[in-house]
């Protein structure tokens, strides 16, 4: 199993400013990465994927980068609506290998 | 419109089983991977299983092995997920979601999730 390790735990910011968040894979996931966001009470939201391919309907504000095992989720000028967890996902080509991390908050 | 809706979920003993489903619309169901990911209360996602679209290949989470079947019915348009000899651990609320993107088991739309709870 490859273990998905987000950093920081929780991250406080405020609206209009950039946020970084982190994910390291424990062995290199070439750039099957997939980052999501979750609100509170709802499903998850796919952002990223392929480690920085924005999904349908996403906001340019929304970028991920890196490869092997270092990945980034960067949010450029964070809205209120931003505020939530969000989780990196490691998708193995075959076979099936799938794992999230443990999540980031970002908060005001 | 794409919508996935479960059901099936509720509060069962240690060692009973519940079968949860879930029910698609708005795509062509038999054209998609599918997957079951749940997440326990106050915690992180956690991926259970996922199934072909023919349904002749099945993947599942080690510690679900042997107890958890995902199938589906593509007639129906829908999937399921059999869960026996269930546990405390298996507490959460399980998520169907849709395998969306070609080449990559990404989810791209996820149902509201249904709650199961392990409790005597």
């Amino acid at each position: 199993e490859i273990v998905m390790t987000q950093s920081p735990a929780t991250l406080s910011v405020s609206p209009g400013e950039r946020a970084t968040l982190s994910c390291r894979a424990g062995q290199s996931v070439s750039s099957n990465l997939a980052w999501y966001q979750q609100k509170p009470g709802q499903a998850p939201r796919l952002l990223i994927y392929g480690a920085s391919t924005r999904a349908t309907n996403i906001p340019a504000r929304f970028s991920g980068s890196g490869s092997g095992t270092e990945f980034t989720l960067t949010i450029s000028s964070l809205q209120s609506e931003d505020f939530a967890v969000y989780y990196c996902q490691q998708y193995n080509v075959w076979p099936p290998s799938i794992t999230f991390g443990q999540g980031t908050r970002l908060e005001i | 419109e794409v919508q996935l809706v479960e059901s099936g979920g509720g509060l069962v003993q240690p060692g009973g089983s519940l079968r949860l489903s879930c029910a698609v619309s708005g795509f062509t169901f038999s054209r998609n991977w599918m997957t079951w990911v749940r997440q326990a209360p106050g915690k992180g996602l956690e991926w259970v299983a996922n199934i072909k679209q023919d349904g002749r290949e099945t993947y599942y989470l080690d510690s679900v092995k042997g107890r958890f079947t995902i199938s589906r019915d593509n007639a129906k348009n829908s999937l399921y997920l059999q869960m026996n000899s269930l546990r405390a651990e298996d507490t959460a609320v399980y998520y169907c979601a849709r395998d969306g993107v070609s080449g990559a088991t990404v989810f791209d739309y996820w149902g509201q999730g249904t709650l199961v709870t392990v409790s005597s």
